[in-house]
């Protein structure tokens, strides 16, 4: 079966910091990794995936994830946090094999205060 | 242009009622999701379609059914509403098919009060 935890239900970051959401995972096969965004009363927007290659990966907005196998983490960063970032995000797991379903974490929601 | 589109956004109703909420994609895409975000903003999967045929069946009441008309609409019937079925119900689509990178786009939602 695979998983995904959010150990953080709400992460607070200063308008301009540096900010990480963290995200770990667990899957029977090779695990192809998603980062979603939902701001209030909205519908979830892709950010970012990582399938294979590249351990970081570039999104839309300016996010970055870093892939670590070896620690089974999939962190969301970016270097520079906005107030329009405040929103609720959510990362994502499915495993490489055929038709499976995609498992969402518990979403952790970012307050960038100005 | 709206790529995923879902009607009503909001309906209240009471216990009991059957009620239907609607999707339409608009992106091509072969492959259509039914999800529920609780009150803790839990998304669980409720159902998948690929090109009208059923593939994925979560642990849902059998009160809950979905229909695919074609593979750009994917409905969702409810009857007996219950008060645990209050929620926001989101519909997403992606190109689909056996890769595991594809993408999934979601609708706005539609938020279930059930009085």
């Amino acid at each position: 079966a695979q998983s995904v935890a959010q150990p953080e239900d709400q992460v607070n970051v200063a308008e301009g910091n540096p900010l990480t959401v963290k995200c770990t995972y667990s899957v029977s096969g090779n695990p192809y990794l998603f980062w979603y965004v939902q701001y209030p009363n909205r519908g979830l927007q892709f950010l970012l995936k990582y399938i294979t290659g590249d351990n970081l990966v570039k999104g839309s907005y300016g996010f970055e994830a870093e892939f670590n196998k070896s620690q089974t983490s999939f962190h969301l960063k970016k270097p520079s946090a906005l107030v329009s970032d405040s929103a609720l995000y959510f990362c994502a797991v499915r495993d490489a094999r055929g038709y499976q379903k995609v498992t969402f974490g518990t979403g952790t929601k970012l307050q960038v205060i100005p | 242009d709206t790529a995923v589109s879902q009607t009503p956004k909001y309906l209240v109703t009471q216990m009991g009622n059957d009620k239907s909420i609607k999707c339409e994609q608009n992106l091509g895409h072969d492959t259509m999701y039914w999800y529920k975000q609780d009150s803790k903003k839990f998304l669980k999967i409720m159902f998948s379609y690929n090109n009208k045929e059923l593939i994925i069946n979560e642990t849902v009441p059998n009160r809950f059914s979905p229909k695919s008309p074609d593979k750009a609409h994917l409905n969702l019937h409810i009857n007996s509403l219950e008060l645990g079925d209050s929620a926001v119900y989101f519909c997403a689509s992606s190109q689909g098919g056996a890769n595991p990178a594809d993408t999934q786009y979601f609708g706005p939602g539609t938020r279930l009060t059930v009085l």
